[in-house]
């Protein structure tokens, strides 16, 4: 079956640094992205990755290795509005969107 | 200039009633979805719909059915509620969707419905 896993929640403090793992097994692979939702709001587009390596987007990064089916979300400098939760989300042969259930990062001051 | 707007935010209605939601994009997307958040927050998906395609999942119950007047809307009815179905649904909508799409999903700010 199709699968991803990343945890289900996190706590980090103002300014620090988190990561935020994910990993997938897919029926193939087409890519993975990021999304990002805050409490009662929907999800927001942040990253997408096909091929392996690390790709920067000013305070996020996101990193992707095919080979061990694994990617994580690279959040620095850390403020309070980014608590949020983080979605992991794996595209498959077929194009299909294989959604993880979310880690809820919590900020402190 | 909203991207993707669904009506209505908040929906209170009793077992057994029929209701839609509804959902327009203005991004000139080619595919529409259907997604349901539960309580534990897993995006669950519906239904994806463009001109060429509709894909069901399959583990929808019949009783959910989108309907699509034209390419930039894509209505959700269903029938018969049940309380399983309170959770909040989301629209989204992508650029040249269906087949060999890897174009990032913009949503609607969802709809709460709760079911009494």
């Amino acid at each position: 079956g199709q699968n991803i896993d990343q945890p289900t929640e996190m706590t980090a403090t103002e300014g620090a640094i988190v990561q935020i793992n994910c990993t997938y097994q897919t029926s193939g692979f087409n890519g993975l992205f990021w999304y990002q939702q805050h409490a009662g709001e929907a999800p927001t587009f942040l990253s997408y990755n096909v091929l392996d390596g690390l790709e920067e987007k000013g305070r996020f990064s996101s990193f992707l290795s095919r080979s061990k089916g694994y990617s994580y979300l690279l959040l620095k400098e850390l403020q309070m509005k980014d608590s949020a939760s983080y979605l992991c989300a794996a595209l498959d042969s077929n194009y299909q969107l294989i959604w993880g259930a979310g880690t809820k990062l919590i900020i402190k001051p | 200039d909203t991207a993707v707007s669904q009506t209505p935010k908040y929906l209170v209605t009793q077992m057994g009633n029929d209701k839609s939601i509804k959902c327009e994009q203005n991004l000139g997307h080619d595919t529409m979805y259907w997604y349901k958040q539960d309580s534990k927050k897993f995006l669950k998906i519906m239904f994806s719909y463009n001109n060429k395609e509709l894909i069901i999942n399959e583990t929808v119950p019949n009783r959910f059915s989108p309907k699509s007047p034209d390419k930039a809307h894509l209505n959700l009815h269903i029938n018969s509620l049940e309380l399983g179905d309170s959770a909040v649904y989301f629209c989204a909508s992508s650029q040249d969707g269906g087949q060999h799409s890897n174009q990032p999903q913009h949503f609607g700010d969802g709809t709460r419905l709760s079911i009494l």
